[in-house]
Protein backbone atom coordinates (compact mmCIF):
# COMPACT_ATOMS: atom_id res chain seq x y z
CA UNK A 1 0.00 0.00 0.00
CA UNK A 2 1.31 3.68 -0.55
CA UNK A 3 2.53 5.66 2.52
CA UNK A 4 4.11 8.90 3.01
CA UNK A 5 6.58 9.80 5.84
CA UNK A 6 7.29 13.32 7.04
CA UNK A 7 9.86 12.33 9.53
CA UNK A 8 9.61 15.90 11.33
CA UNK A 9 6.65 17.13 12.81
CA UNK A 10 7.61 20.57 13.74
CA UNK A 11 10.34 22.53 12.37
CA UNK A 12 12.04 26.15 13.33
CA UNK A 13 13.93 28.00 11.02
CA UNK A 14 14.88 31.52 11.10
CA UNK A 15 13.35 34.31 8.87
CA UNK A 16 16.14 34.20 5.63
CA UNK A 17 17.61 30.79 6.72
CA UNK A 18 17.20 28.03 4.22
CA UNK A 19 14.43 25.20 4.69
CA UNK A 20 14.06 21.85 3.64
CA UNK A 21 11.47 19.38 4.56
CA UNK A 22 11.88 15.34 4.40
CA UNK A 23 9.26 13.61 2.54
CA UNK A 24 9.56 9.70 1.59
CA UNK A 25 7.17 7.95 0.47
CA UNK A 26 6.47 3.69 -0.74
CA UNK A 27 4.34 3.44 -4.05
CA UNK A 28 5.01 0.40 -6.65
CA UNK A 29 4.64 2.63 -9.53
CA UNK A 30 5.92 5.54 -10.65
CA UNK A 31 4.94 7.99 -8.34
CA UNK A 32 2.82 11.12 -8.61
CA UNK A 33 4.17 13.24 -5.76
CA UNK A 34 2.99 16.62 -4.56
CA UNK A 35 3.22 19.52 -1.79
CA UNK A 36 0.57 20.67 -0.59
CA UNK A 37 0.46 23.80 2.12
CA UNK A 38 -2.18 24.51 4.85
CA UNK A 39 -2.65 27.56 7.06
CA UNK A 40 -4.81 27.73 9.98
CA UNK A 41 -8.29 28.23 8.74
CA UNK A 42 -7.40 27.83 5.20
CA UNK A 43 -7.95 25.08 2.51
CA UNK A 44 -4.80 23.02 1.34
CA UNK A 45 -3.10 24.72 -2.03
CA UNK A 46 -0.57 22.94 -3.88
CA UNK A 47 2.94 23.99 -4.15
CA UNK A 48 4.23 21.58 -6.84
CA UNK A 49 3.83 18.28 -7.85
CA UNK A 50 5.57 15.53 -10.24
CA UNK A 51 4.56 13.42 -12.45
CA UNK A 52 7.60 12.81 -14.70
CA UNK A 53 10.92 14.57 -16.37
CA UNK A 54 12.73 17.02 -14.46
CA UNK A 55 13.33 15.48 -11.34
CA UNK A 56 13.78 19.15 -10.05
CA UNK A 57 10.46 20.51 -9.95
CA UNK A 58 9.73 24.34 -9.09
CA UNK A 59 6.54 25.38 -7.48
CA UNK A 60 4.98 28.82 -6.12
CA UNK A 61 6.32 31.36 -3.71
CA UNK A 62 9.86 30.26 -4.02
CA UNK A 63 9.46 25.93 -3.23
CA UNK A 64 11.00 23.72 -5.24
CA UNK A 65 11.04 19.59 -4.35
CA UNK A 66 13.75 17.01 -5.96
CA UNK A 67 12.74 13.22 -6.64
CA UNK A 68 15.31 10.78 -5.99
CA UNK A 69 14.23 7.69 -6.98
CA UNK A 70 17.16 6.04 -5.52
CA UNK A 71 15.58 7.25 -2.09
CA UNK A 72 12.02 7.41 -2.66
CA UNK A 73 12.24 10.92 -1.64
CA UNK A 74 10.46 14.05 -2.70
CA UNK A 75 11.95 16.85 0.01
CA UNK A 76 10.65 20.34 -0.05
CA UNK A 77 13.53 23.71 0.04
CA UNK A 78 13.44 26.85 -0.02
CA UNK A 79 16.68 29.08 -0.12
CA UNK A 80 15.06 31.95 2.12
CA UNK A 81 12.27 31.41 4.54
CA UNK A 82 10.02 34.55 5.02
CA UNK A 83 7.82 34.81 7.97
CA UNK A 84 4.61 34.21 5.88
CA UNK A 85 6.02 30.52 5.52
CA UNK A 86 4.78 29.99 8.94
CA UNK A 87 2.38 26.93 8.35
CA UNK A 88 2.36 23.34 8.05
CA UNK A 89 3.54 21.36 5.11
CA UNK A 90 1.75 18.16 3.64
CA UNK A 91 4.12 15.76 1.29
CA UNK A 92 1.68 13.41 -0.84
CA UNK A 93 1.36 10.75 -3.36
CA UNK A 94 -1.02 10.16 -6.02
CA UNK A 95 -2.31 6.79 -5.87
CA UNK A 96 -5.56 4.76 -7.02
CA UNK A 97 -6.17 4.25 -10.81
CA UNK A 98 -6.09 7.38 -11.94
CA UNK A 99 -3.55 9.09 -9.74
CA UNK A 100 -6.03 11.29 -8.20
CA UNK A 101 -6.55 9.38 -4.36
CA UNK A 102 -3.96 11.18 -2.53
CA UNK A 103 -2.45 9.77 0.82
CA UNK A 104 -0.95 12.09 2.73
CA UNK A 105 2.39 12.54 5.02
CA UNK A 106 1.72 13.58 8.80
CA UNK A 107 2.81 17.13 7.99
CA UNK A 108 5.63 19.23 8.90
CA UNK A 109 4.67 22.55 11.17
CA UNK A 110 7.17 25.16 10.37
CA UNK A 111 8.05 27.96 12.29
CA UNK A 112 10.01 30.88 11.52
CA UNK A 113 11.63 32.73 14.05
CA UNK A 114 12.24 36.56 13.40
CA UNK B 1 -6.51 28.08 -10.05
CA UNK B 2 -10.46 26.14 -9.64
CA UNK B 3 -12.46 26.87 -6.73
CA UNK B 4 -14.05 24.37 -4.25
CA UNK B 5 -16.35 25.59 -1.79
CA UNK B 6 -17.86 24.13 1.00
CA UNK B 7 -20.65 25.10 3.36
CA UNK B 8 -20.86 25.18 6.34
CA UNK B 9 -17.67 26.46 7.23
CA UNK B 10 -17.66 24.96 10.73
CA UNK B 11 -21.07 23.63 12.53
CA UNK B 12 -21.73 22.51 16.37
CA UNK B 13 -24.79 20.12 16.43
CA UNK B 14 -26.18 17.80 19.13
CA UNK B 15 -25.05 14.12 19.39
CA UNK B 16 -27.81 12.00 17.40
CA UNK B 17 -28.46 14.54 14.95
CA UNK B 18 -27.39 14.69 11.38
CA UNK B 19 -25.26 17.27 9.98
CA UNK B 20 -25.00 17.94 5.70
CA UNK B 21 -21.78 19.49 4.85
CA UNK B 22 -21.81 20.65 1.00
CA UNK B 23 -18.85 20.78 -1.32
CA UNK B 24 -19.22 22.78 -4.96
CA UNK B 25 -17.10 23.27 -7.18
CA UNK B 26 -17.84 26.50 -8.61
CA UNK B 27 -16.01 27.49 -12.04
CA UNK B 28 -15.41 23.52 -13.39
CA UNK B 29 -17.36 20.30 -13.43
CA UNK B 30 -15.99 17.35 -11.28
CA UNK B 31 -17.35 13.76 -11.92
CA UNK B 32 -15.40 13.02 -9.14
CA UNK B 33 -15.00 14.68 -5.53
CA UNK B 34 -12.89 13.33 -2.57
CA UNK B 35 -13.89 13.60 1.09
CA UNK B 36 -11.09 13.79 3.62
CA UNK B 37 -11.48 13.51 7.48
CA UNK B 38 -8.44 15.89 9.63
CA UNK B 39 -7.97 15.07 13.24
CA UNK B 40 -6.32 17.44 15.20
CA UNK B 41 -2.69 17.71 14.70
CA UNK B 42 -3.26 14.53 12.32
CA UNK B 43 -3.02 14.51 8.47
CA UNK B 44 -5.80 14.25 5.68
CA UNK B 45 -7.53 10.30 5.66
CA UNK B 46 -9.40 9.91 2.72
CA UNK B 47 -12.92 8.77 3.28
CA UNK B 48 -14.54 8.23 -0.11
CA UNK B 49 -14.53 8.73 -3.50
CA UNK B 50 -17.58 10.45 -5.08
CA UNK B 51 -18.76 9.99 -7.96
CA UNK B 52 -21.48 11.65 -9.80
CA UNK B 53 -24.04 10.09 -10.73
CA UNK B 54 -23.14 6.62 -9.00
CA UNK B 55 -22.61 5.35 -5.53
CA UNK B 56 -19.77 6.70 -3.45
CA UNK B 57 -16.58 4.22 -2.92
CA UNK B 58 -15.48 3.89 0.66
CA UNK B 59 -12.01 3.62 1.94
CA UNK B 60 -11.74 0.66 4.39
CA UNK B 61 -12.92 0.93 7.54
CA UNK B 62 -15.38 3.91 6.88
CA UNK B 63 -19.28 3.71 7.26
CA UNK B 64 -20.69 4.46 4.07
CA UNK B 65 -24.50 4.46 6.51
CA UNK B 66 -22.57 6.55 8.61
CA UNK B 67 -21.00 8.55 6.08
CA UNK B 68 -23.43 9.06 3.25
CA UNK B 69 -22.37 11.09 0.16
CA UNK B 70 -24.31 12.15 -2.60
CA UNK B 71 -23.14 13.62 -6.04
CA UNK B 72 -25.97 14.88 -7.85
CA UNK B 73 -24.46 17.26 -9.88
CA UNK B 74 -21.41 17.75 -11.95
CA UNK B 75 -20.61 20.53 -9.69
CA UNK B 76 -21.60 19.65 -6.05
CA UNK B 77 -21.09 16.56 -3.62
CA UNK B 78 -22.44 16.40 -0.08
CA UNK B 79 -21.47 14.28 2.57
CA UNK B 80 -24.28 13.78 6.00
CA UNK B 81 -22.75 12.49 8.79
CA UNK B 82 -25.76 10.64 10.46
CA UNK B 83 -27.19 10.17 14.03
CA UNK B 84 -23.56 12.37 15.13
CA UNK B 85 -21.45 11.56 18.29
CA UNK B 86 -18.88 13.43 19.83
CA UNK B 87 -15.96 10.69 18.53
CA UNK B 88 -16.99 12.17 14.66
CA UNK B 89 -15.69 16.01 15.97
CA UNK B 90 -13.35 16.62 12.98
CA UNK B 91 -12.20 18.53 10.39
CA UNK B 92 -13.75 17.72 7.10
CA UNK B 93 -12.29 18.33 3.62
CA UNK B 94 -13.45 17.85 0.30
CA UNK B 95 -11.23 18.31 -3.28
CA UNK B 96 -12.17 17.89 -6.68
CA UNK B 97 -10.22 17.85 -9.66
CA UNK B 98 -8.03 16.62 -12.54
CA UNK B 99 -5.92 13.19 -12.45
CA UNK B 100 -3.36 15.56 -12.52
CA UNK B 101 -4.34 18.38 -9.74
CA UNK B 102 -6.97 18.63 -6.87
CA UNK B 103 -8.00 21.56 -5.28
CA UNK B 104 -9.17 21.68 -1.90
CA UNK B 105 -12.41 23.20 -0.25
CA UNK B 106 -11.54 25.04 3.01
CA UNK B 107 -12.72 22.70 5.16
CA UNK B 108 -15.96 22.50 7.65
CA UNK B 109 -15.03 22.00 11.18
CA UNK B 110 -17.75 19.78 13.10
CA UNK B 111 -17.82 19.94 16.76
CA UNK B 112 -20.90 17.42 18.17
CA UNK B 113 -21.71 17.62 21.55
Amino acid sequence: AQSVTQPDIHITVSEGASLELRCNYSYGATPYLFWYVQSPGQGLQLLLKYFSGDTLVQGIKGFEAEFKRSQSSFNLRKPSVHWSDAAEYFCAVGAGEYGNKLVFGAGTILRVKS
Amino acid sequence: GAVVSQHPSWVICKSGTSVKIECRSLDFQATTMFWYRQFPKQSLMLMATSNEGSKATYEQGVEKDKFLINHASLTLSTLTVTSAHPEDSSFYICSAGTSYEQFFGPGTRLTVL
